[in-house]
Protein backbone atom coordinates (compact mmCIF):
# COMPACT_ATOMS: atom_id res chain seq x y z
CA UNK A 1 0.00 0.00 0.00
CA UNK A 2 0.71 3.83 -0.07
CA UNK A 3 3.24 5.20 2.35
CA UNK A 4 2.40 8.58 3.12
CA UNK A 5 4.91 10.96 5.47
CA UNK A 6 4.12 14.35 6.56
CA UNK A 7 6.53 16.98 7.83
CA UNK A 8 6.60 18.93 10.05
CA UNK A 9 4.38 17.43 12.52
CA UNK A 10 4.31 20.61 13.87
CA UNK A 11 4.65 24.13 12.52
CA UNK A 12 4.31 27.17 14.44
CA UNK A 13 4.72 30.98 12.75
CA UNK A 14 3.90 34.32 13.15
CA UNK A 15 0.97 36.21 11.50
CA UNK A 16 2.26 37.24 7.86
CA UNK A 17 4.76 34.85 7.24
CA UNK A 18 4.76 31.81 5.21
CA UNK A 19 4.07 27.91 5.99
CA UNK A 20 5.71 25.09 3.96
CA UNK A 21 4.25 22.01 4.66
CA UNK A 22 5.69 19.26 2.55
CA UNK A 23 4.38 15.27 2.23
CA UNK A 24 5.90 12.44 0.39
CA UNK A 25 4.26 9.09 -0.72
CA UNK A 26 5.72 6.08 -2.33
CA UNK A 27 2.74 4.90 -4.82
CA UNK A 28 4.19 6.22 -8.18
CA UNK A 29 0.77 5.40 -10.02
CA UNK A 30 -0.36 8.26 -7.63
CA UNK A 31 -2.37 10.94 -9.86
CA UNK A 32 -4.01 13.10 -7.54
CA UNK A 33 -2.73 15.54 -4.86
CA UNK A 34 -5.40 16.84 -2.78
CA UNK A 35 -4.63 18.88 0.80
CA UNK A 36 -7.25 18.94 3.75
CA UNK A 37 -7.89 21.80 6.45
CA UNK A 38 -9.18 20.23 9.81
CA UNK A 39 -10.08 23.12 12.14
CA UNK A 40 -10.81 22.42 15.94
CA UNK A 41 -13.59 19.99 16.42
CA UNK A 42 -14.61 20.21 13.11
CA UNK A 43 -14.30 17.83 10.09
CA UNK A 44 -11.67 17.65 7.35
CA UNK A 45 -12.16 20.20 4.56
CA UNK A 46 -10.40 20.10 0.89
CA UNK A 47 -8.23 23.49 0.61
CA UNK A 48 -6.39 22.75 -2.57
CA UNK A 49 -5.90 20.02 -4.86
CA UNK A 50 -3.35 19.02 -7.81
CA UNK A 51 -3.08 16.45 -10.38
CA UNK A 52 -0.12 14.88 -12.07
CA UNK A 53 -0.19 16.69 -15.08
CA UNK A 54 0.54 19.75 -13.73
CA UNK A 55 2.93 20.74 -11.28
CA UNK A 56 1.83 23.79 -9.35
CA UNK A 57 -1.81 25.27 -8.04
CA UNK A 58 -2.57 29.04 -6.65
CA UNK A 59 -5.33 29.89 -5.27
CA UNK A 60 -5.30 32.99 -3.87
CA UNK A 61 -3.11 32.61 -0.65
CA UNK A 62 -2.32 29.07 -0.94
CA UNK A 63 -0.89 26.58 -3.13
CA UNK A 64 0.30 23.01 -4.23
CA UNK A 65 3.67 22.16 -5.73
CA UNK A 66 4.22 18.86 -7.33
CA UNK A 67 7.56 16.90 -7.86
CA UNK A 68 6.03 14.11 -9.35
CA UNK A 69 9.90 12.09 -10.20
CA UNK A 70 10.87 12.85 -6.30
CA UNK A 71 7.25 11.71 -5.18
CA UNK A 72 6.37 14.61 -2.80
CA UNK A 73 4.24 17.63 -3.00
CA UNK A 74 3.95 20.24 -0.90
CA UNK A 75 1.74 23.22 0.34
CA UNK A 76 2.35 26.47 0.59
CA UNK A 77 0.34 29.28 2.21
CA UNK A 78 1.57 32.72 2.16
CA UNK A 79 0.29 36.02 4.66
CA UNK A 80 -0.29 33.67 7.17
CA UNK A 81 -3.10 34.53 8.91
CA UNK A 82 -4.89 33.34 12.67
CA UNK A 83 -7.50 31.78 11.08
CA UNK A 84 -5.21 29.34 8.98
CA UNK A 85 -4.03 27.61 12.69
CA UNK A 86 -5.45 24.21 12.19
CA UNK A 87 -4.63 20.60 11.24
CA UNK A 88 -3.30 19.60 7.59
CA UNK A 89 -3.30 16.50 5.79
CA UNK A 90 -1.95 15.65 2.55
CA UNK A 91 -3.72 12.15 0.96
CA UNK A 92 -2.41 11.06 -2.32
CA UNK A 93 -4.65 8.87 -4.40
CA UNK A 94 -6.48 8.53 -7.32
CA UNK A 95 -5.87 5.25 -8.48
CA UNK A 96 -8.62 2.62 -6.92
CA UNK A 97 -11.96 3.74 -6.63
CA UNK A 98 -10.63 7.34 -5.06
CA UNK A 99 -8.99 6.09 -2.25
CA UNK A 100 -7.06 8.06 -0.11
CA UNK A 101 -4.00 7.65 2.26
CA UNK A 102 -3.59 10.57 4.49
CA UNK A 103 -0.08 11.52 5.98
CA UNK A 104 -0.54 11.67 10.13
CA UNK A 105 -1.26 15.74 10.00
CA UNK A 106 0.67 18.87 10.51
CA UNK A 107 -0.40 21.47 13.41
CA UNK A 108 -0.44 24.44 12.27
CA UNK A 109 -0.05 27.69 14.81
CA UNK A 110 -0.26 31.38 13.55
CA UNK A 111 0.29 33.48 16.65
CA UNK A 112 -0.89 37.52 16.10
CA UNK B 1 -23.81 22.07 -0.92
CA UNK B 2 -23.19 18.65 -0.24
CA UNK B 3 -24.44 17.12 3.32
CA UNK B 4 -23.10 14.01 5.28
CA UNK B 5 -24.22 13.55 8.14
CA UNK B 6 -23.71 10.67 10.91
CA UNK B 7 -26.17 9.30 13.18
CA UNK B 8 -24.42 10.39 16.51
CA UNK B 9 -21.97 12.97 17.63
CA UNK B 10 -21.22 11.32 20.81
CA UNK B 11 -21.42 7.36 22.10
CA UNK B 12 -20.30 5.46 24.60
CA UNK B 13 -20.26 1.63 24.64
CA UNK B 14 -19.60 -1.64 27.03
CA UNK B 15 -16.85 -3.77 26.12
CA UNK B 16 -18.10 -6.54 24.00
CA UNK B 17 -21.06 -4.90 23.07
CA UNK B 18 -22.52 -4.51 19.04
CA UNK B 19 -22.07 -0.73 17.92
CA UNK B 20 -23.60 0.31 14.44
CA UNK B 21 -22.61 3.94 13.37
CA UNK B 22 -24.79 5.36 10.41
CA UNK B 23 -23.84 8.43 7.78
CA UNK B 24 -26.17 9.10 5.24
CA UNK B 25 -25.07 11.41 2.17
CA UNK B 26 -27.36 13.53 0.00
CA UNK B 27 -25.35 13.64 -3.53
CA UNK B 28 -26.10 10.58 -4.97
CA UNK B 29 -22.48 9.70 -5.06
CA UNK B 30 -21.10 6.58 -5.85
CA UNK B 31 -18.11 5.96 -2.93
CA UNK B 32 -18.28 5.63 0.51
CA UNK B 33 -15.59 5.53 3.54
CA UNK B 34 -15.24 4.72 6.74
CA UNK B 35 -12.14 6.64 8.58
CA UNK B 36 -11.42 6.49 12.03
CA UNK B 37 -9.21 9.53 13.46
CA UNK B 38 -6.45 9.20 16.21
CA UNK B 39 -4.13 11.32 17.14
CA UNK B 40 -0.54 11.66 14.98
CA UNK B 41 -2.04 8.81 13.13
CA UNK B 42 -4.19 10.71 10.45
CA UNK B 43 -7.42 9.35 9.68
CA UNK B 44 -6.50 5.72 8.45
CA UNK B 45 -9.18 3.82 5.94
CA UNK B 46 -11.47 1.14 7.38
CA UNK B 47 -13.46 0.22 5.09
CA UNK B 48 -15.30 1.78 1.83
CA UNK B 49 -18.06 1.11 -1.12
CA UNK B 50 -17.96 2.14 -4.44
CA UNK B 51 -21.84 0.84 -5.15
CA UNK B 52 -24.84 -0.85 -3.50
CA UNK B 53 -23.62 -4.07 -1.58
CA UNK B 54 -20.34 -3.54 -3.09
CA UNK B 55 -17.61 -2.95 0.31
CA UNK B 56 -13.86 -2.72 -0.04
CA UNK B 57 -11.39 -3.33 3.01
CA UNK B 58 -9.15 -0.55 3.98
CA UNK B 59 -5.94 -0.72 5.93
CA UNK B 60 -7.67 -1.23 9.44
CA UNK B 61 -10.24 -3.35 8.69
CA UNK B 62 -10.06 -5.69 11.83
CA UNK B 63 -12.44 -5.93 13.75
CA UNK B 64 -15.39 -3.99 11.69
CA UNK B 65 -17.77 -4.65 9.13
CA UNK B 66 -19.60 -2.32 6.96
CA UNK B 67 -23.09 -2.36 5.27
CA UNK B 68 -24.71 -0.50 2.09
CA UNK B 69 -27.95 -1.32 1.32
CA UNK B 70 -28.91 1.50 -0.32
CA UNK B 71 -26.84 4.44 -2.29
CA UNK B 72 -27.18 6.75 0.30
CA UNK B 73 -26.82 4.99 3.62
CA UNK B 74 -22.99 3.57 4.61
CA UNK B 75 -23.13 1.87 8.52
CA UNK B 76 -19.99 0.60 9.67
CA UNK B 77 -20.80 -2.50 12.37
CA UNK B 78 -18.15 -3.54 15.45
CA UNK B 79 -19.24 -6.51 16.20
CA UNK B 80 -17.76 -7.03 19.71
CA UNK B 81 -16.47 -3.32 20.90
CA UNK B 82 -13.53 -3.67 22.38
CA UNK B 83 -11.57 -0.49 24.48
CA UNK B 84 -8.38 -0.08 21.59
CA UNK B 85 -11.92 0.90 19.29
CA UNK B 86 -11.99 4.14 21.21
CA UNK B 87 -11.83 6.77 18.35
CA UNK B 88 -13.29 9.64 16.02
CA UNK B 89 -15.20 7.70 13.34
CA UNK B 90 -15.17 9.58 10.23
CA UNK B 91 -17.65 9.50 7.11
CA UNK B 92 -17.02 10.61 3.78
CA UNK B 93 -18.72 10.48 0.32
CA UNK B 94 -16.47 11.07 -3.09
CA UNK B 95 -17.92 13.24 -5.75
CA UNK B 96 -16.82 12.85 -9.10
CA UNK B 97 -14.15 15.45 -9.09
CA UNK B 98 -12.39 12.75 -6.35
CA UNK B 99 -13.08 15.39 -3.23
CA UNK B 100 -14.27 13.78 -0.62
CA UNK B 101 -16.80 15.63 1.81
CA UNK B 102 -16.91 14.80 5.48
CA UNK B 103 -19.74 13.83 8.33
CA UNK B 104 -19.19 15.63 11.48
CA UNK B 105 -17.39 12.43 12.91
CA UNK B 106 -18.99 10.26 16.06
CA UNK B 107 -16.52 10.55 18.91
CA UNK B 108 -16.33 6.64 20.41
CA UNK B 109 -15.15 5.56 23.61
CA UNK B 110 -15.69 1.94 24.32
CA UNK B 111 -15.38 0.90 28.67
Amino acid sequence: GENVEQHPSTLSVQEGDSAVIKCTYSDSASNYFPWYKQELGKRPQLIIDIRSNVGEKKDQRIAVTLNKTAKHFSLHITETQPEDSAVYFCAPGGTSYGKLTFGQGTILTVHP
Amino acid sequence: DVKVTQSSRYLVKRTGEKVFLECVQDMDHENMFWYRQDPGLGLRLIYFSYDVKMKEKGDIPEGYSVSREKKERFSLILESASTNQTSMYLCASRSSSETQYFGPGTRLLVL
